[in-house]
């Protein structure tokens, strides 16, 4: 009954960089979201998948970032090229469908870029 | 747009019971939820109000009304366990199955 998995944890990159953060939602889940979160700041809505489909990326910078929620395997969030702005704690949520208003969360992945 | 406002920062004693409000401006949605968030942690759920009234749950009580654009959650007994920030959640009618968080309230117990 593992809850929602993201790893790593930390992560830290140079500017310029890939990141790549990943989410295991919850057994059976087939919805997650991703949010990004400044310190002493709220939950910012990013991206909401569910399996094979993006279903709406409007909170998403249109460069850069990128989503994928496979048949198989993890969530990914990709962040191309990063800079300093992008250092923020990140993270995903899954719920078991439409209809459902309980969000589980996972720990997030604190990105630092230097 | 969504918009949901809540006080950044509320402070209260040991033991004392307290309200956070959440004030919201959107067209339409199912329901309001609460989430608690402990030192950049996992948000945890903590409640969900789909009617207007009081829904409690132990030491937690949630309350909506609809018409007022208003919500709260009222924490008794305060414990300093409850030190945490706490974030009101809506899922609008129109966008899908998005949810929009509030700008969360920092809550600080003392002893």
């Amino acid at each position: 009954n593992a809850g929602v998995m993201q790893n790593p944890r930390h992560l830290v990159r140079r500017r310029g960089q890939e990141a790549r953060l990943r989410c295991s939602p919850v057994k059976g889940h087939s919805h997650v979201y991703w949010y990004r979160q400044l310190p002493e700041e709220g939950l910012k809505f990013m991206v909401y998948l569910q399996k094979e489909n993006i279903i709406d990326e409007s909170g998403m910078p249109k460069e850069r970032f990128s989503a994928e929620f496979p048949k198989e395997g993890p969530s990914i969030l990709r962040i191309q090229q990063v800079v300093r702005g992008d250092s923020a704690a990140y993270f995903c949520a899954s719920s078991p469908g439409v209809g459902n208003e309980k969000l589980f969360f996972g720990s997030g992945t604190q990105l630092s870029v230097l | 747009g969504q918009s949901l406002e809540q006080p950044s920062e509320v402070t209260a004693v040991e033991g004392a019971i307290v309200q956070i409000n959440c004030t919201y401006q959107t067209s339409g949605f199912y329901g309001l939820s609460w989430y608690q968030q402990h030192d950049g942690g996992a948000p945890t759920f903590l409640s969900y109000n789909a009617l207007d009234g009081l829904e409690e749950t132990g030491r937690f009580s949630s309350f909506l009304s609809r018409s007022d654009s208003y919500g709260y959650l009222l924490l008794q007994e305060l414990q300093m366990k409850d030190s945490a920030s706490y974030f009101c959640a809506v899922r609008p009618l129109n966008t899908g199955n998005q949810f929009y968080f509030g700008t969360g309230t920092s809550l600080t117990v003392i002893p």
